[in-house]
């Protein structure tokens, strides 16, 4: 049972590159949920999607684009890296209101 | 403000002792709280969901104050693993399963 996958575990971009982060769950969790971490903030909310071929923006979408074509699949592109997205991206899936969720294991992106 | 604020640490605590500490949340809609665990570089892990009327797991015993809109999370009889941060979680009522984290605090267990 292998939970929330997530891929690359590491990357490192140029400024301006773009690149997609890969969510793969097989709880057959509605719920989806892109977050970057940085040190001393917390975890913050990219974007999430309450259903396949849903999407909506959470508290620091701008530079992200999500796509959620298929349940068990979230993925979260950058179209032109900048340095501020250096980050550790966690992807999470849940069962909605009054649960936890699963996270998968992190990728940790370089913008340089 | 922040949503949900917690003492960053470290709360440096001796292997067998217990340890205690406690995080704010703002919106008093609030209607789930979790305490997640996270180790260095890893993924936070769901430790214990909290509950009204306060909960047990173990050596760790969660309570719930909505009067004074704070949650806490005590360790007794610490151990070396125990070393970690304590992410404090909050669902707000309106929130599409969405979770607020707070910043953590660090605890480390000491020989």
């Amino acid at each position: 049972n292998a939970g929330v996958t997530q891929t690359p575990k590491f990357r490192v971009l140029k400024t301006g590159q773009s690149m997609t982060l890969l969510c793969a769950q097989d709880m057959n969790h509605e719920y989806m949920y892109w977050y970057r971490q940085d040190p001393g903030m917390g975890l913050r909310l990219i974007h999430y999607s309450v259903g396949e071929g849903t999407t909506a923006k959470g508290e620091v979408p701008d530079g992200y684009n999500v796509s959620r074509l298929k349940k068990q699949n979230f993925l979260l592109g950058l179209e032109s890296a900048a340095p501020s997205q250096t980050s550790v991206y966690f992807c999470a899936s849940g069962r909605g209101q009054g649960s936890g969720y699963t996270f998968g294991s992190g990728t940790r992106l370089t913008v340089v | 403000r922040k949503e949900v604020e917690q003492d960053p640490g470290p709360f440096n605590v001796p292997e067998g002792a217990t340890v205690a500490f406690n995080c704010t949340y703002s919106n008093s809609a609030s209607q789930s709280f979790f305490w997640y665990r996270q180790d260095c570089r890893k993924e936070p892990k769901l430790l214990m969901s909290v509950y009204s009327s306060g909960n047990e797991d173990g050596r760790f015993t969660a309570q719930l104050n909505r009067a004074s809109q704070y949650i806490s999370l005590l360790i007794r009889d610490s151990k070396l693993s125990d070393s970690a941060t304590y992410l404090c979680v909050v669902s707000p009522t309106d929130s599409w399963g969405k979770l607020q984290f707070g910043a953590g605090t660090q605890v480390v267990v000491t020989p």
